[in-house]
């Protein structure tokens, strides 16, 4: 059974700050990571995908990836209180999009002004 | 639009009722995901197509549940006589299927069952 694993919250981060959220996964074979975005009520939005070992930056965001460690997080630099929503952390065994994915109960974060 | 487009955005049935969920990928895309998330619960994959084929059916439901992704129209997740457990959100996603390319969603169907 393939588990994600992400602290519930609620995250709490002034405005300006840096969010840190982070991921845990249970499949040595993952290959292709993924962090979306949902707002209450909404659709999941994708906001990174990282398919190797080290950093990808994208604007604020930075996606880090640690294979040995089964570990992802998603920095969100400078927050802001648009920002505040629920961030997923996605897995899948694929090299790409063409599998299944496996997702965490999600992160709640708060961006406080 | 050249998102996923999902219809109805919200459906009410009674229990025993049959419902019926489409989903357009995006232009370009031929592969389709359907996910289910219960209210307060993770996103959970149920199944996913490419054209007149179901790859990966493992997240799906014994009973009741079914979907298809005919060489023409959207891709149909049918649910047979709905119980009161079938109340959720169901979100599709498509994805080229080729490379890296990650899926995207459409903005889902809100299920409820009376």
């Amino acid at each position: 059974q393939k588990e994600v694993e992400q602290n519930s919250g609620p995250l709490s981060v002034p405005e300006g700050a840096i969010a840190s959220l982070n991921c845990t996964y249970s499949d040595r074979g993952s290959q292709s990571f993924f962090w979306y975005r949902q707002y209450s009520g909404k659709s999941p939005e994708l906001i990174m995908s990282i398919y190797s070992n080290g950093d990808k930056e994208d604007g604020r965001f930075t996606a880090q990836l640690n294979k040995a460690s089964q570990y992802v997080s998603l920095l969100i630099r400078d927050s802001q209180p648009s920002d505040s929503a629920t961030y997923l952390c996605a897995v899948n065994d694929s090299g790409g999009g063409a599998d299944g994915l496996t997702f965490g109960k999600g992160t709640h974060l708060i961006i406080q002004p | 639009n050249a998102g996923v487009m999902q219809n109805p955005r919200h459906l009410v049935r009674r229990r025993g009722q049959e419902a019926r969920l489409r989903c357009s990928p995006m232009k370009g895309h031929s592969h389709v995901y359907w996910y289910r998330q219960l209210p307060e619960e993770g996103l959970k994959f149920m199944v996913y197509l490419q054209k007149e084929n179901i790859i990966d059916e493992s997240g799906m439901p014994k009973e009741r549940f079914s979907a298809e992704f005919p060489k023409e129209g959207p891709s149909i997740l049918r649910i047979q006589q709905v119980v009161r457990g079938d109340s959720a959100a169901y979100f599709c996603a498509s994805s080229p299927g080729t490379g890296s390319q990650p899926q995207h969603f459409g903005d889902g169907t809100r299920l409820s069952i009376l």
